[in-house]
C-alpha cells in the first residue's frame, strides 16, 4: 500500500513549456484534489475530483487542467508554464467529499516546480 | 465564506516549555477541523482532527486541541515542547467542495 504518490519530486521548466504532474493513489479513494503551496499562503485548492470522469475547479484553477479517467490517477497539466506557477504542488485523496470521523485526506510528498 | 486564521506567523519557545498555537475559523455549520504539521521539505502529516463530540481532542506526538464554538477557535497545545517539534503547523477546516481550507501556517522554532 503506497498511499498517494507523486512524480516528479522536482522539476524546472522554462516559461511557455507544458508538463504533467502525476498523482496516483492505491486506496480506492473517490475524492482526489490538487493544492499549491506558496510561502505565507498556506495551501490553496487548484482542482478536485469526486470520482472518475468528474472534475471541478477550486480556488486557483487558471493555467491548470485536470482529467480523471481512472479512480487511481489524477494528473495535473500545466498548459503553458509561467513564473507565477513556481510552487510546491500537493496531491491529496480521501474516501469521499463528504467526509466523516473515519475519513481523512492523505497527502502525497509534493512536487517542487520552478518556472524560469 | 469559509476561512481559517492563524494569527501567529512565527513562534519561538524554549525546549520543555508549553506551547499553544492559535486557530480561528469561519464556518456556518458544525466544522470539521484539523491540524497538520509540515517539516522542512516534507509533506503534511495529520496531528489530530475534530468532527463532533468531546471538544478536547488528543492527537499524535503528545498534541491536543480544544474546540470552542463560542470563540470559533481550535487551538493546538502541547505541555512540553521537544526540539523535534520545530516545523510549520497548519490549521484547516473542511470546505463545501470536500477540500481543506488551510490557514497560512505558524512556523515554530524551538530554543535549546
Amino acid at each position: 500500500n503506497a498511499g498517494v504518490t507523486q512524480t516528479p519530486k522536482f522539476q524546472v521548466l522554462k516559461t511557455g513549456q507544458s508538463m504533467t504532474l502525476q498523482c496516483a493513489q492505491d486506496m480506492n479513494h473517490e475524492y482526489m484534489s490538487w493544492y499549491r503551496q506558496d510561502p505565507g499562503m498556506g495551501l490553496r485548492l487548484i482542482h478536485y475530483s469526486v470520482g472518475a470522469g468528474i472534475t471541478d475547479q477550486g480556488e486557483v484553477p487558471n493555467g491548470y487542467n485536470v482529467s480523471r479517467s481512472t479512480t487511481e490517477d489524477f494528473p495535473l497539466r500545466l498548459l503553458s508554464a509561467a513564473p507565477s506557477q513556481t510552487s510546491v504542488y500537493f496531491c491529496a485523496s480521501s474516501y469521499s467529499e463528504v467526509g466523516g470521523p473515519k475519513d481523512e485526506q492523505y497527502f502525497g510528498p509534493g512536487t517542487r516546480l520552478t518556472v524560469t | 465564506a469559509q476561512s481559517v486564521t492563524q494569527p501567529d506567523i512565527h513562534i519561538t519557545v524554549s525546549e520543555g516549555a508549553s506551547l499553544e498555537l492559535r486557530c480561528n475559523y469561519s464556518y456556518g455549520a458544525t466544522p470539521y477541523l484539523f491540524w497538520y504539521v509540515q517539516s522542512p521539505g516534507q509533506g503534511l502529516q495529520l496531528l489530530l482532527k475534530y468532527f463532533s463530540g468531546d471538544t478536547l481532542v488528543q492527537g499524535i506526538k503528545g498534541f491536543e486541541a480544544e474546540f470552542k464554538r463560542s470563540q470559533s477557535s481550535f487551538n493546538l497545545r502541547k505541555p512540553s515542547v521537544h526540539w523535534s517539534d520545530a516545523a510549520e503547523y497548519f490549521c484547516a477546516v473542511r470546505g463545501s467542495q470536500g477540500n481543506l481550507i488551510f490557514g497560512k501556517g505558524t512556523k515554530l522554532s524551538v530554543k535549546p
